[in-house]
């Protein structure tokens, strides 16, 4: 049962536009969500996370939009670059400001910027 | 402050052998998490230690077992493997609680293939 899904399995973007990856999730608990970003060869590194109270945080070039009613956040990478290339996963979780527990994580969206 | 370590970074073994996964958390993170990324998927959590304790399991077997030492480095063993463990694994650490944002630092995981 997968409770975090990223239904878009790739994402091709020119450099210099913007890059939206989605995610959408079925558990009404998850009060906290993260985005990775992972290369080849490597483990996730993390980009930026949310909580449940707010609906936009900005980290630079990177976005993250939360939609509570309708289970969906979204990342926007502007202006996107080559070095973005990766594989981005979204994860979410039961957070409640203690111990960060299980993540939940969906498939990945495989991005590419092209120049 | 180091990052997440983890060893062997590679490792072939044979069907019905046993394997030991080594990792060691960040610097000041007392959570040590577990997860198996299979190919084309997302990382699914295995377990997750807090203080030497088992803190919550996910979906699988009783041969996947874990501990967590005092210095707050974990091992995780896979008996009986099958040739469906064949994946990535991936060690995270995260921080002491209620330090508000927060996340999970991956380690570059242990690419395990089973023959």
């Amino acid at each position: 049962d997968q409770q975090v899904k990223q239904n878009s399995p790739s994402l091709s973007v020119q450099e210099g536009r913007i890059s939206i990856l989605n995610c959408d999730y079925t558990n009404s608990m998850f009060d906290y969500f993260l985005w990775y970003k992972k290369y080849p060869a490597e483990g996730p590194t993390f980009l930026i996370s949310i909580s449940s109270i707010k609906d936009k945080n900005e980290d630079g070039r990177f976005t993250v939009f939360l939609n509570k009613s309708a289970k969906h956040l979204s990342l926007h990478i502007v202006p996107s670059q080559p070095g973005d290339s990766a594989v981005y996963f979204c994860a979410a979780t039961d957070y409640r400001g203690s111990t960060l527990g299980r993540l939940y994580f969906g498939r990945g969206t495989q991005l590419t910027v092209w120049p | 402050e180091t990052g997440v370590t983890q060893s062997p970074t590679h490792l072939i073994k044979t069907r019905g052998q046993q394997v030991t996964l080594r990792c060691s958390s960040q610097s000041g993170h007392n959570t040590v998490s577990w997860y198996q990324q299979a190919l084309g998927q997302g990382p699914q959590f295995i377990f997750q230690y807090y203080r030497e304790e088992e803190n919550g399991r996910g979906n699988f077997p009783p041969r996947f077992s874990g501990l967590q030492f005092p210095n707050y480095s974990s091992e995780l063993n896979v008996n009986a493997l099958e040739l469906d463990d064949s994946a990535l694994y991936l060690c995270a650490s995260s921080p002491v609680a209620g330090q508000g944002d927060t996340e999970a630092f991956f380690g570059q995981g242990t690419r395990l293939t089973v023959v």
